[in-house]
């Protein structure tokens, strides 16, 4: 099984500035890694594919970038919605895991 | 649009069963594969199982192969997840989702409770 372990746990941020999320795979999972954002009492929300393919209406200032093991996720500029937990998952091997993701504060 | 609605969770004592349902709307559902995930109290996400559009391919996690069996009926647009001998670890918000790779689409989710 292939483990995902995503950096740091917790990320505090202020509004406007850029946030930028890290996952790493235990192998490599070429470019099948999708990036999810969740809001408490929520179901996840699919935001990249492809690792840096954006989901339909997801807003230009997220972006995905890397291949292989290394992954990173970019918001530009975070917005009060913003807020949240982010997870990524591999789906280049069954079974598709998860990381333990990274929750999003405000700073 | 696409709607994706769970249903079937509860409270069940250790060892019970319990059958989840999804129904779907909005999309050619006999076109996709489809998932089940879970996300047990406070926790990270596990993917569970996947299906086939046709459902001759299917996927389990090792935590609960032998236990639980998936299934779909393209004719009702209906996805179901067939949970036995449910355990503790168990517990968790079940989720059905479009696709087998990426999760374009979540249901709302249904919680699943394993206490006696």
């Amino acid at each position: 099984e292939i483990v995902m372990t995503q950096s740091p746990a917790t990320l505090s941020v202020s509004p406007g500035e850029r946030a930028t999320l890290s996952c790493r795979a235990s192998q490599s999972v070429s470019s099948n890694l999708a990036w999810y954002q969740q809001k408490p009492g929520q179901a996840p929300r699919l935001l990249i594919y492809g690792a840096s393919t954006r989901a339909t209406g997801i807003p230009a200032r997220f972006s995905g970038s890397g291949s292989g093991t290394e992954f990173t996720l970019t918001i530009s500029s975070l917005q009060s919605e913003d807020f949240a937990v982010y997870y990524c998952q591999q789906y280049n091997n069954w079974p598709s895991t998860f990381g333990q993701g990274t929750k999003v504060e405000i700073k | 649009q696409v709607q994706l609605v769970e249903s079937g969770g509860g409270l069940v004592k250790p060892g019970g069963s319990l059958r989840l349902s999804c129904a779907a709307s909005g999309f050619t559902f006999s076109d996709y594969y489809m998932s089940w995930i879970r996300q047990a109290p406070g926790k990270g996400l596990e993917w569970v199982s996947y299906i086939s559009s046709s459902g001759s391919t299917i996927y389990y996690a090792d935590s609960v192969k032998g236990r639980f069996t998936i299934s779909r009926d393209n004719a009702k647009n209906s996805l179901y997840l067939q949970m036995n001998s449910l355990r503790a670890e168990d517990t968790a918000v079940y989720y059905c989702a479009r696709d087998g790779w990426e999760l374009h689409y979540w249901g709302q989710g249904t919680l699943v409770t394993v206490s006696s």
